[in-house]
């Protein structure tokens, strides 16, 4: 069955952890996403990916990092330096060449207690 | 900040009256345009495209329409049903691969 998998689908983070969450492509694409969904919200875009080992900050970057060592995954970490975590994040692929539409996880809920 | 935006955050509609909504962006540059459906707690879903040459796209009971001059993309939905009741996003994808999204219309369904 192609598609993105998030894991875990809820996560609970202690303040001052670092987290990371998992994002895998079996859709043979180039190109990878991380987004924020706030309530209420539009996506805002972390980082993306358009090729193996490398990577690009997006709108809201900071407190975050990602890695790209294999082109069907690309995890996230949230780290202690990002003040307020606690977010809907998403994770989405696409073919490299602009122009086409990304394809969504089912994201993953995290909470800091 | 952001480029791109929704008219209006809520939309109520009968079942079975068109829907219809609005989309208004800045960058002059964007040559991509996509329409997601988000249903609570899950992924946006690509429901229909349109490229900055097209002025019309039409899909199944969905149409999206493009003026470039006032920069202002809609979505149409045909008869709309309950299983239309979701959040709605327009999103732009700029020549660098980036795509931005505006902050959503949630759309209810009435019976």
């Amino acid at each position: 069955d192609g598609g993105i998998t998030q894991s875990p689908k809820y996560l609970f983070r202690k303040e001052g952890q670092n987290v990371t969450l998992s994002c895998e492509q079996n859709l043979n694409h180039d190109a990878m996403y991380w987004y924020r969904q706030d309530p209420g919200q539009g996506l805002r875009l972390i980082y993306y990916s358009q090729i193996v080992n490398d990577f690009q900050k997006g709108d809201i970057a900071e407190g975050y990092s990602v890695s790209r060592e294999k082109k069907e995954s690309f995890p996230l970490t949230v780290t202690s330096a990002q003040k307020n975590p606690t977010a809907f994040y998403l994770c989405a692929s696409s073919q490299v060449q602009g122009g086409t539409e990304a394809f969504f996880g089912q994201g993953t809920r995290l909470t800091v207690v | 900040g952001e480029s791109v935006g929704l008219h209006l955050p809520t939309l109520s509609v009968q079942e079975g009256d068109n829907s219809i909504i609005n989309c208004a962006y800045s960058n002059s540059a964007s040559d991509y345009f996509i329409w997601y459906k988000q249903e609570s707690g899950k992924g946006p879903q690509f429901i229909i495209d349109i490229r900055s040459n097209m002025d019309k796209r039409q899909g199944q009971r969905v149409t999206v329409l493009l003026n470039k001059t006032v920069k202002h993309l809609s979505l149409q939905i045909a008869a709309t049903q309950p299983g239309d009741s979701a959040v709605y996003f327009c999103a732009e994808n700029t020549s660098d691969y980036k795509l931005s999204f505006g902050a959503g219309t949630t759309v209810t369904v009435r019976a």
